[in-house]
Protein backbone atom coordinates (compact mmCIF):
# COMPACT_ATOMS: atom_id res chain seq x y z
CA UNK A 1 0.00 0.00 0.00
CA UNK A 2 0.89 3.58 -0.72
CA UNK A 3 3.19 4.83 2.46
CA UNK A 4 2.96 8.11 4.27
CA UNK A 5 5.60 9.67 6.58
CA UNK A 6 5.59 12.19 8.85
CA UNK A 7 8.45 13.79 10.79
CA UNK A 8 8.90 13.92 13.93
CA UNK A 9 7.66 11.18 15.57
CA UNK A 10 7.70 12.64 19.19
CA UNK A 11 8.15 16.18 19.89
CA UNK A 12 8.51 17.96 23.44
CA UNK A 13 8.55 21.47 23.52
CA UNK A 14 8.21 24.80 25.77
CA UNK A 15 4.70 26.87 26.47
CA UNK A 16 4.99 29.78 23.56
CA UNK A 17 6.96 27.99 21.21
CA UNK A 18 5.92 27.23 17.88
CA UNK A 19 6.25 23.37 16.18
CA UNK A 20 6.33 22.33 12.91
CA UNK A 21 4.72 18.77 11.57
CA UNK A 22 5.47 17.30 8.44
CA UNK A 23 3.75 15.01 6.33
CA UNK A 24 4.71 13.62 3.23
CA UNK A 25 3.33 10.98 0.96
CA UNK A 26 6.73 8.47 -0.27
CA UNK A 27 5.25 6.88 -3.47
CA UNK A 28 2.12 8.62 -4.55
CA UNK A 29 0.40 12.10 -5.19
CA UNK A 30 -2.08 13.62 -3.10
CA UNK A 31 -3.98 16.68 -3.41
CA UNK A 32 -5.93 16.58 -0.99
CA UNK A 33 -4.11 15.38 3.10
CA UNK A 34 -5.79 15.88 6.50
CA UNK A 35 -5.09 16.21 9.79
CA UNK A 36 -6.41 14.94 12.91
CA UNK A 37 -5.86 14.93 16.45
CA UNK A 38 -6.34 12.13 19.08
CA UNK A 39 -6.65 12.31 22.53
CA UNK A 40 -6.04 9.27 24.86
CA UNK A 41 -9.10 7.14 24.43
CA UNK A 42 -10.81 9.40 21.92
CA UNK A 43 -11.73 9.56 18.37
CA UNK A 44 -9.58 10.53 15.61
CA UNK A 45 -11.43 14.27 14.78
CA UNK A 46 -10.36 15.82 11.84
CA UNK A 47 -9.41 19.24 11.89
CA UNK A 48 -8.56 20.98 8.50
CA UNK A 49 -8.54 19.29 5.15
CA UNK A 50 -5.59 20.31 3.24
CA UNK A 51 -5.66 20.73 -0.40
CA UNK A 52 -2.38 21.70 -2.84
CA UNK A 53 -1.87 24.93 -3.57
CA UNK A 54 -5.13 26.38 -1.90
CA UNK A 55 -5.89 27.32 1.35
CA UNK A 56 -7.09 25.01 3.82
CA UNK A 57 -10.04 23.75 5.27
CA UNK A 58 -10.69 23.91 8.89
CA UNK A 59 -13.18 21.45 10.99
CA UNK A 60 -15.68 23.78 13.05
CA UNK A 61 -13.96 24.77 16.66
CA UNK A 62 -9.98 24.65 15.04
CA UNK A 63 -8.68 28.28 15.36
CA UNK A 64 -6.86 28.37 11.52
CA UNK A 65 -4.51 31.03 12.82
CA UNK A 66 -3.10 28.66 15.30
CA UNK A 67 -3.28 25.57 13.80
CA UNK A 68 -1.50 26.60 10.54
CA UNK A 69 -1.38 24.34 7.27
CA UNK A 70 0.72 24.68 4.62
CA UNK A 71 0.33 22.11 1.50
CA UNK A 72 3.19 23.31 -0.53
CA UNK A 73 3.54 20.37 -3.24
CA UNK A 74 1.68 17.13 -4.01
CA UNK A 75 3.81 15.20 -1.59
CA UNK A 76 3.93 17.48 1.35
CA UNK A 77 1.76 18.97 3.67
CA UNK A 78 2.76 20.76 7.27
CA UNK A 79 1.23 21.61 10.08
CA UNK A 80 2.51 24.36 12.50
CA UNK A 81 0.90 24.17 15.94
CA UNK A 82 1.80 28.16 17.22
CA UNK A 83 2.60 29.35 20.38
CA UNK A 84 1.54 26.31 21.42
CA UNK A 85 0.25 25.09 25.02
CA UNK A 86 0.11 22.16 27.41
CA UNK A 87 -3.67 21.55 25.88
CA UNK A 88 -2.45 20.69 22.65
CA UNK A 89 -0.54 18.09 23.97
CA UNK A 90 -1.90 15.61 21.27
CA UNK A 91 -1.37 12.54 19.04
CA UNK A 92 -1.49 14.29 15.35
CA UNK A 93 -2.29 12.80 12.38
CA UNK A 94 -2.10 13.03 9.03
CA UNK A 95 -3.57 10.96 5.99
CA UNK A 96 -3.14 11.64 2.21
CA UNK A 97 -5.71 10.63 -0.38
CA UNK A 98 -4.27 9.57 -3.52
CA UNK A 99 -4.61 11.31 -6.82
CA UNK A 100 -5.67 8.56 -9.80
CA UNK A 101 -4.88 9.57 -13.23
CA UNK A 102 -7.41 11.44 -14.47
CA UNK A 103 -8.22 13.66 -11.48
CA UNK A 104 -10.90 11.17 -9.67
CA UNK A 105 -9.45 10.53 -6.38
CA UNK A 106 -9.24 6.70 -5.59
CA UNK A 107 -12.71 5.63 -3.56
CA UNK A 108 -12.14 6.83 -0.11
CA UNK A 109 -9.19 5.34 1.13
CA UNK A 110 -6.91 7.90 3.04
CA UNK A 111 -3.39 6.54 3.85
CA UNK A 112 -2.32 7.57 7.36
CA UNK A 113 0.92 8.63 8.86
CA UNK A 114 2.22 6.91 11.58
CA UNK A 115 1.92 10.38 13.86
CA UNK A 116 3.55 12.75 15.66
CA UNK A 117 2.80 12.94 19.84
CA UNK A 118 3.30 16.36 21.11
CA UNK A 119 4.06 17.13 24.24
CA UNK A 120 3.58 20.35 25.98
CA UNK A 121 5.22 21.85 29.05
CA UNK B 1 -25.64 12.28 19.90
CA UNK B 2 -22.40 11.03 18.57
CA UNK B 3 -22.88 10.47 14.60
CA UNK B 4 -20.85 7.34 14.74
CA UNK B 5 -21.13 5.16 18.54
CA UNK B 6 -18.61 2.36 19.07
CA UNK B 7 -18.01 0.53 22.69
CA UNK B 8 -14.78 1.45 23.60
CA UNK B 9 -13.80 -1.85 25.67
CA UNK B 10 -11.64 -3.44 26.15
CA UNK B 11 -12.41 -6.63 24.97
CA UNK B 12 -10.61 -9.51 25.96
CA UNK B 13 -10.77 -13.53 24.03
CA UNK B 14 -8.63 -15.84 23.92
CA UNK B 15 -6.80 -17.00 20.97
CA UNK B 16 -8.80 -18.84 18.64
CA UNK B 17 -12.13 -17.24 19.18
CA UNK B 18 -15.10 -15.02 17.13
CA UNK B 19 -14.13 -11.65 17.74
CA UNK B 20 -17.13 -9.49 16.67
CA UNK B 21 -16.86 -5.80 16.55
CA UNK B 22 -19.83 -2.98 16.23
CA UNK B 23 -20.56 0.58 15.20
CA UNK B 24 -24.08 2.06 15.14
CA UNK B 25 -24.36 5.46 13.32
CA UNK B 26 -26.71 8.45 13.14
CA UNK B 27 -26.37 9.78 9.92
CA UNK B 28 -28.15 7.53 6.65
CA UNK B 29 -25.96 9.63 4.27
CA UNK B 30 -22.76 7.83 4.72
CA UNK B 31 -22.35 5.16 1.86
CA UNK B 32 -18.30 4.38 2.42
CA UNK B 33 -17.76 1.87 5.51
CA UNK B 34 -14.47 1.38 6.89
CA UNK B 35 -12.54 -0.53 9.49
CA UNK B 36 -9.13 0.61 10.31
CA UNK B 37 -6.92 -1.15 12.82
CA UNK B 38 -5.02 0.97 15.11
CA UNK B 39 -2.04 -0.06 17.45
CA UNK B 40 -0.65 2.08 19.89
CA UNK B 41 1.55 5.34 19.37
CA UNK B 42 1.06 4.14 15.22
CA UNK B 43 -1.73 5.52 12.78
CA UNK B 44 -4.55 3.94 11.78
CA UNK B 45 -4.26 1.56 8.77
CA UNK B 46 -7.39 0.42 6.58
CA UNK B 47 -8.58 -3.20 7.37
CA UNK B 48 -11.48 -3.58 5.04
CA UNK B 49 -13.74 -1.26 3.19
CA UNK B 50 -17.55 -1.76 2.15
CA UNK B 51 -19.72 0.18 -0.27
CA UNK B 52 -23.32 0.38 1.14
CA UNK B 53 -25.15 -2.40 2.04
CA UNK B 54 -23.48 -6.11 2.79
CA UNK B 55 -21.04 -8.55 3.76
CA UNK B 56 -17.06 -8.37 2.24
CA UNK B 57 -14.97 -11.37 3.26
CA UNK B 58 -10.87 -10.78 3.57
CA UNK B 59 -9.14 -13.62 5.22
CA UNK B 60 -9.89 -14.00 8.61
CA UNK B 61 -12.30 -10.51 8.16
CA UNK B 62 -15.77 -10.03 7.46
CA UNK B 63 -17.20 -7.07 7.24
CA UNK B 64 -20.95 -6.44 7.22
CA UNK B 65 -23.24 -3.05 7.00
CA UNK B 66 -26.57 -3.29 7.57
CA UNK B 67 -27.88 0.24 6.41
CA UNK B 68 -31.64 -0.02 7.37
CA UNK B 69 -30.35 -0.66 11.01
CA UNK B 70 -27.75 1.84 10.75
CA UNK B 71 -25.14 -0.86 12.06
CA UNK B 72 -21.63 -2.28 11.14
CA UNK B 73 -19.41 -5.11 11.69
CA UNK B 74 -16.53 -6.42 11.83
CA UNK B 75 -16.03 -10.34 12.72
CA UNK B 76 -12.25 -11.55 13.03
CA UNK B 77 -11.98 -15.66 13.13
CA UNK B 78 -9.22 -17.42 14.76
CA UNK B 79 -8.11 -14.54 16.54
CA UNK B 80 -4.60 -13.76 17.13
CA UNK B 81 -2.31 -12.28 19.78
CA UNK B 82 -1.07 -10.65 16.87
CA UNK B 83 -4.55 -8.57 16.36
CA UNK B 84 -4.64 -7.10 19.44
CA UNK B 85 -5.03 -3.55 18.95
CA UNK B 86 -7.59 -0.75 18.56
CA UNK B 87 -10.15 -1.15 16.15
CA UNK B 88 -11.67 2.02 14.35
CA UNK B 89 -14.99 1.73 12.35
CA UNK B 90 -15.46 4.55 9.89
CA UNK B 91 -17.66 5.77 7.12
CA UNK B 92 -17.72 8.86 5.28
CA UNK B 93 -20.76 10.07 1.82
CA UNK B 94 -19.97 9.26 -1.62
CA UNK B 95 -18.89 12.20 -3.58
CA UNK B 96 -16.45 13.78 -4.10
CA UNK B 97 -15.58 15.35 -0.68
CA UNK B 98 -15.22 12.15 1.63
CA UNK B 99 -14.64 13.74 4.54
CA UNK B 100 -14.30 10.23 7.15
CA UNK B 101 -15.99 10.77 10.48
CA UNK B 102 -14.17 7.57 12.97
CA UNK B 103 -15.77 5.95 15.75
CA UNK B 104 -13.84 6.13 19.29
CA UNK B 105 -12.20 2.68 18.66
CA UNK B 106 -12.67 -0.47 20.21
CA UNK B 107 -9.53 -1.74 22.46
CA UNK B 108 -8.82 -5.18 21.74
CA UNK B 109 -6.89 -7.73 23.74
CA UNK B 110 -6.17 -11.52 22.45
CA UNK B 111 -4.78 -13.59 25.22
CA UNK B 112 -2.93 -16.05 23.83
Amino acid sequence: GAVVSQHPSWVICKSGTSVKIECRSLDFQATTMFWYRQFPKQSLMLMATSNEGSKATYEQGVEKDKFLINHASLTLSTLTVTSAHPEDSSFYICSAREELAGGRPSYNEQFFGPGTRLTVL
Amino acid sequence: QKEVEQDPGPLSVPEGAIVSLNCTYSNSAFQYFMWYRQYSRKGPELLMYTYSSGNKEDGRFTAQVDKSSKYISLFIRDSQPSDSATYLCAMSYSGGYQKVTFGTGTKLQVIP
